[in-house]
């Protein structure tokens, strides 16, 4: 069965140090690929998507993405990150037989100021 | 654009009632509706799929005469827990997908900000 995963469940970074988040899927077939990010108390924003063509995906508020498909990735990195990026990171990947996503687990970012 | 709304954003009720949540597209057709629920620290499940003018598919262990949905129109899908209990209290999330034929959007699922249910 296609899954995803986010092997880190929680994150703390003090301002302006780099992120990476890790996302790894299993998925046979051609992937769409993305990241959600949810702030407190709102709702699922996308953050950044990959289809196809270059795997380097750059997305809102300063946040990329690499696709390595021989590895199965697709992390997520932020150069500098701000306060205001605390939230749960979620990746996902297109692949549900409906055509739904498949979400990992989430990942809660907090970064101190 | 690509703004979903929910409703209610929140809902108490007794054991035994009915509660019914709408998700509606608002500046797009959605030709795809799908119902998410996420427990605490948990990830997004789906629940069903929706899509316009037919049938809900429901996932396997998600019982279908109690999550009733219906998606009467390109802009509006219901879910309605019939006899809520205590156990059915969750984060209930829609997200709509638009049948436009243009690449990338027509895969690209927007989510509704949600709705929290607790069943007394």
């Amino acid at each position: 069965a296609q899954s995803v995963s986010q092997h880190n469940h929680h994150v703390i970074l003090s301002e302006a140090a780099s992120l990476e988040l890790g996302c790894n899927y299993s998925y046979g077939g051609t992937v769409n690929l993305f990241w959600y990010v949810q702030y407190p108390g709102q709702h699922l924003q996308l953050l950044l998507k990959y289809f196809s063509g270059d795997p380097l995906v750059k997305g809102i508020k300063g946040f990329e993405a690499e696709f390595i498909k021989s590895k199965f990735s697709f992390n997520l990195r932020k150069p500098s990150v701000q306060w205001s990026d605390t939230a749960e990171y979620f990746c996902a990947v297109n692949g549900g037989s409906q055509g739904n996503l498949i979400f990992g687990k989430g990942t809660k970012l907090s970064v101190k100021p | 654009g690509a703004v979903v709304s929910q409703h209610p954003s929140w809902v108490i009720c007794k054991s035994g009632t009915s509660v019914k949540i709408e998700c509606r597209s608002l500046d797009f057709q959605a030709t795809t509706m799908f119902w998410y629920r996420q427990f605490p620290k948990q990830s997004l499940m789906l629940m069903a799929t929706s899509n316009e003018g037919s049938k809900a598919t429901y996932e396997q262990g998600v019982e279908k005469d109690k999550f009733l949905i219906n998606h009467a129109s390109l802009t509006l899908s219901t879910l309605t827990v019939t006899s809520a209990h205590p156990e059915d209290s969750s984060f209930y999330i829609c997200s709509a997908r638009s049948g436009s034929s243009l690449a990338g959007f027509r895969e690209t699922q927007y989510f509704g900000p949600g709705t929290r249910l607790l069943v007394l």
